[in-house]
């Protein structure tokens, strides 16, 4: 699995966009980008995942650079209860299940 | 609720003395399986099965046994438990359906301490 790169913290304040970035530059062809969030040793939970395209749920939106290279996780209006670890993982889509492989993340903090 | 559960939330226990960990899901998922998190090493995989009576070992499977018997449970067995073993431990679920996307589905996690 390709390894991925991100600030081990970030502040945001209430109400504001939190954007999130990752680096993964040695991501392959048939690789997703998948996102995941911890909130304070709860199980991680899913946000949302995209090969090229950009794509926007509910939760947020995710920003993929052309190259593939690095993506960005937007939260386009971060609340307090959004204060997590945040993971970017590169995958396959091969439904194979597979481990994810968790990094160290972006310890985000959404203030008053 | 879709939904994976596990039981105990918390459990405090002797050395050597077995313990099972229950793990399970209502949303008819093919693969489950089983992480433990530590302080600066992340959440790491201790086995993983794809569907029923079938398991493999995940990176640190030392110690730890589990076992498949029906789609929705995958209980993890620790037949003599070691202070290394104190942990927070996760059980996730997936689907391995072509038109699912592979995202995994954690339960709200065992913290174990082993004295």
């Amino acid at each position: 699995d390709a390894k991925t790169t991100q600030p081990p913290s970030m502040d945001c304040a209430e109400g504001r966009a939190a954007n999130l970035p990752c680096n993964h530059s040695t991501i392959s062809g048939n690789e997703y980008v998948y996102w995941y969030r911890q909130i304070h040793s709860q199980g991680p939970q899913y946000i949302i995942h995209g090969l090229k395209n950009n794509e926007t749920n509910e939760m947020a939106s995710l920003i993929i650079t052309e190259d593939r290279k690095s993506s960005t996780l937007i939260l386009p209006h971060a609340t307090l209860r959004d204060t997590a670890v945040y993971y970017c993982i590169v995958r396959p889509l091969d439904n194979q299940g597979g481990k994810l492989i968790f990094g160290q993340g972006t310890e985000l903090s959404v203030k008053p | 609720e879709a939904q994976v559960t596990q039981n105990p939330r918390y459990l405090i226990t002797v050395t050597g003395k077995k313990l099972t960990v229950t793990c399970s899901q209502n949303m008819n998922h093919e693969y489950m399986s089983w992480y433990r998190q530590d302080p600066g090493l992340g959440l790491r995989q201790i086995y993983y099965s794809m569907n029923v009576e079938v398991t493999d070992k995940g990176d640190v499977p030392e110690g730890y046994k589990v076992s498949r018997k029906e789609k929705r449970n995958f209980p993890l067995i620790l037949e003599s438990p070691s202070p290394n073993q104190t942990s927070l431990y996760f059980c996730a679920s997936s689907s391995l359906r072509a038109d699912s996307y592979n995202e995994q589905f954690f339960g709200p996690g065992t913290r174990l301490t082993v004295l």
